[in-house]
């Protein structure tokens, strides 16, 4: 299968500095890329679809101006955490679309962030 | 946009029965219906999916089956083990370019030896 690579894996930040989390596609192009983030024991919440080369589309409720997200490249999305607060703390994970004869998401590792 | 209900959130069974997990969608241009299984802090694996062309898929133990006038799909696991303990997702999409997966919130299952 497709391989997406996330980095870092984890992280700890002092409250009000930013964090970038970098998501690849390390053997196809995704000119699609997701992030979601996860709380504790919940699902996997949809923040925001990163589109190459033109801006990202936020979800409800999700601020474009503290998650900023750079689409840069067919395989490389970024997503950063700007001025981090303790309730930013969560697990962070990216999805790449494979698209073919079988389309299908791939995961990065996931990021597990803890602001302090 | 989608919305996806899932339920039992936990399940609790003995080695060696079945399991079965339900889940809802509300979009009726949803076509693509992926399961998957995420252990703690890792990433979700796919286990099985399901397109709407098709009724039923099995995989081994793992069988989803999907009634498309109703707008649900259900997960079935046979002989469980207790490897197969995991939170399970379903999610939905239209499955076009750039169209997420919506997940549901997931189910806890625990099978005990």
């Amino acid at each position: 299968g497709a391989v997406v690579s996330q980095h870092p894996s984890r992280v700890i930040c002092k409250s009000g500095t930013s964090v970038k989390i970098e998501c690849r596609s390390l053997d196809f192009q995704a000119t699609t890329m997701f992030w979601y983030r996860q709380f504790p024991k919940q699902s996997l919440m949809l923040m925001a679809t990163s589109n190459e080369g033109s801006k990202a589309t936020y979800e409800q409720g999700v601020e474009k101006d503290k998650f900023l997200i750079n689409h840069a490249s067919l395989t490389l999305s970024t997503l950063t955490v700007t001025s981090a607060h303790p309730e930013d703390s969560s697990f962070y994970i990216c999805s790449a679309i494979k698209q073919g004869k079988v389309t299908e998401a791939f995961f990065g590792q996931g990021t597990r962030l803890t602001v302090v | 946009g989608e919305n996806v209900e899932q339920h039992p959130s936990t399940l609790s069974v003995q080695e060696g029965d079945s399991a079965v997990i339900k889940c809802t969608y509300s979009d009726s241009a949803s076509n693509y219906f992926p399961w998957y299984k995420q252990e703690l802090g890792k990433r979700p694996q796919l286990i099985i999916d399901i397109r709407s062309n098709v009724g039923e898929k099995k995989d081994q133990r793992i069988a989803v089956t999907l009634n498309k006038t109703a707008k649900h799909f259900s997960l079935h696991i046979t002989e469980t083990q207790p490897e197969d303990s995991a939170v399970y997702f379903c999610a939905a999409s239209t499955r076009q370019a750039g169209t997420a997966l919506i997940f549901g919130k997931g189910t806890t299952l625990s099978v005990s030896s």
